[in-house]
């Protein structure tokens, strides 16, 4: 079956540090979301991307879905503290179709 | 705009025993989707509903788990008898049937 796969598995912030993740794929999707998971509550949409080549932004966040339409890319600029949480992408074959998730991106505070 | 509404939020259960958790979706999202979200993974779908009929099933262990949702809205899910590895964090998600799915706060069960 499809697979996703998220690097890294964990990063770590300092306050105002540039960060960024990525989700790749065996195989082709049209439309890639990400979201984030805070402890106990559900994942929240954070971006959706439509179009391969698409750049968007969701205030500090920017988002890429690859020309391949086999990746992804999420970026959080000036991070803050309450950037910490897990980042899921998710993959979609077409609307209304199940989402695939990769395994998350934990992103923690330095000490 | 209300959110996802999902209850119980927690689930302490022996194995062998039954379960169900209850959503209730966004007013007015059509397609609902039910994941199984085991400690350290993302969410992996077990049914979508399209109204009150099913549009994928594939994943669900049919042998113990049910689903339903009989007036196009809210929706339960069902597990007996619980085994250990069913321990998860139960998502429910709704759609209007396009690309975003929005999800509720979960139900973490927990099988002793």
């Amino acid at each position: 079956g499809q697979q996703l796969n998220q690097s890294p598995q964990s990063m770590f912030i300092q306050e105002g540090e540039d960060v960024s993740m990525n989700c790749t794929s065996s195989s082709i999707f049209n439309t890639w979301l990400w979201y984030k998971q805070e402890p106990g509550e559900g994942p929240v949409l954070l971006i959706a991307l439509y179009k391969a080549g698409e750049l968007t932004s969701n205030g500090r966040l920017t988002a890429q879905f690859g020309i391949t339409r086999k990746d992804s890319f999420l970026n959080i600029s000036a991070s803050i503290p309450s950037d910490v949480g897990i980042y899921f992408c998710a993959g979609q074959l077409a609307a209304g179709n199940k989402l695939t998730f990769g395994g998350g991106t934990r992103v923690l505070v330095k000490p | 705009e209300a959110g996802v509404a999902q209850s119980p939020r927690y689930k302490i259960i022996e194995k062998r025993q039954s379960v169900a958790f209850w959503c209730n979706p966004i007013s007015g999202h059509a397609t609902l989707y039910w994941y199984q979200q085991i400690l350290g993974q993302g969410p992996k779908l077990l049914i979508q509903f399209q109204n009150n009929g099913v549009v994928d099933d594939s994943q669900l262990p049919k042998d113990r788990f049910s689903a339903e949702r009989l007036k196009g809205v809210d929706s339960t899910l069902k597990i007996q008898p619980a085994k250990l590895e069913d321990s998860a964090v139960y998502l429910c998600a709704s759609s209007r049937g396009g690309r975003e799915q929005f999800f509720g706060p979960g139900t973490r069960l927990t099988v002793l």
